[in-house]
């Protein structure tokens, strides 16, 4: 049982450049997320899923596109990278939106981004 | 909306001697409240949430919060602080009820140093 795994762990981009950040959960989850973490601001959220074909924005959403085609995927897209999107990304995931107490999100190991 | 102060970017303490780590909330509608320990180089792991049970939460590794409405307070403690406690901890809120309960405000972290 892998939980959340995310590629690549590390990349440099050229302003300007795309790239797709992967992020797959083989815990059958419904709800996946997406965070950037910078320093002194903790983590912000930038898009979210609440199951396949099901995405919404978070607080820090422009410069990103996200879709979710299977349970299981859900990447992160920069269409043309910038400075300001140099971060840590995180995924999570979990398994609803629902008040259990088994209700909790599973990080992956985050992706290092920098934008030149 | 709902937001989460964390007091203190570093704190630091002597092997052996009391963790608090502290965290206020602000929510309109009943909250979730979670802690997140985050190793480096690593992702986030939960260390223990509040959901409306008990007030006092136990949680992983002997840390527990405690649960304040009158004070809208979840301070994190830990009465013997480890080696190995040395991280970087996160408070996290999202809505009890109602909603994406899952999309969680994160505060900007407390960085605990462990001294020998």
């Amino acid at each position: 049982n892998a939980g959340v795994t995310q590629t690549p762990k590390f990349q440099v981009l050229k302003t300007g450049q795309s790239m797709t950040l992967q992020c797959a959960q083989d815990m059958n989850h419904e709800y996946m997320s997406w965070y950037r973490q910078d320093p002194g601001m903790g983590l912000r959220l930038i898009h979210y899923s609440v199951g396949a074909g099901i995405t919404d924005q978070g607080e820090v959403p422009n410069g990103y596109n996200v879709s979710r085609s299977t349970t299981e995927d859900f990447p992160l897209r920069l269409l043309s990278a910038a400075p300001s999107q140099t971060s840590v990304y995180f995924c999570a995931s979990s398994t609803g939106t629902g008040g259990s107490v088994k209700n909790i999100q599973y990080f992956g190991a985050g992706t290092r981004l920098s934008v030149l | 909306a709902q937001s989460v102060t964390q007091l203190g970017s570093h704190v630091s303490v002597s092997e052996g001697a009391l963790v608090l780590l502290r965290c206020n909330y602000s929510s309109s509608v009943p909250p979730y409240l979670f802690w997140y320990v985050q190793y480096p180089n690593q992702g986030l792991q939960l260390l223990l949430k509040y959901t409306s049970a008990a007030t006092l939460v136990k949680g992983i590794n002997d840390f527990e919060a405690e649960f304040k409405k009158s004070e809208t307070s979840f301070h994190l403690t830990k009465p013997s602080a480890h080696m190995s406690d040395a991280a970087e901890y996160f408070c996290a809120v999202s809505r009890g009820y109602g909603g994406a309960t899952n999309k969680l405000i994160f505060g900007t972290g407390t960085l605990l140093a462990v001294q020998p």
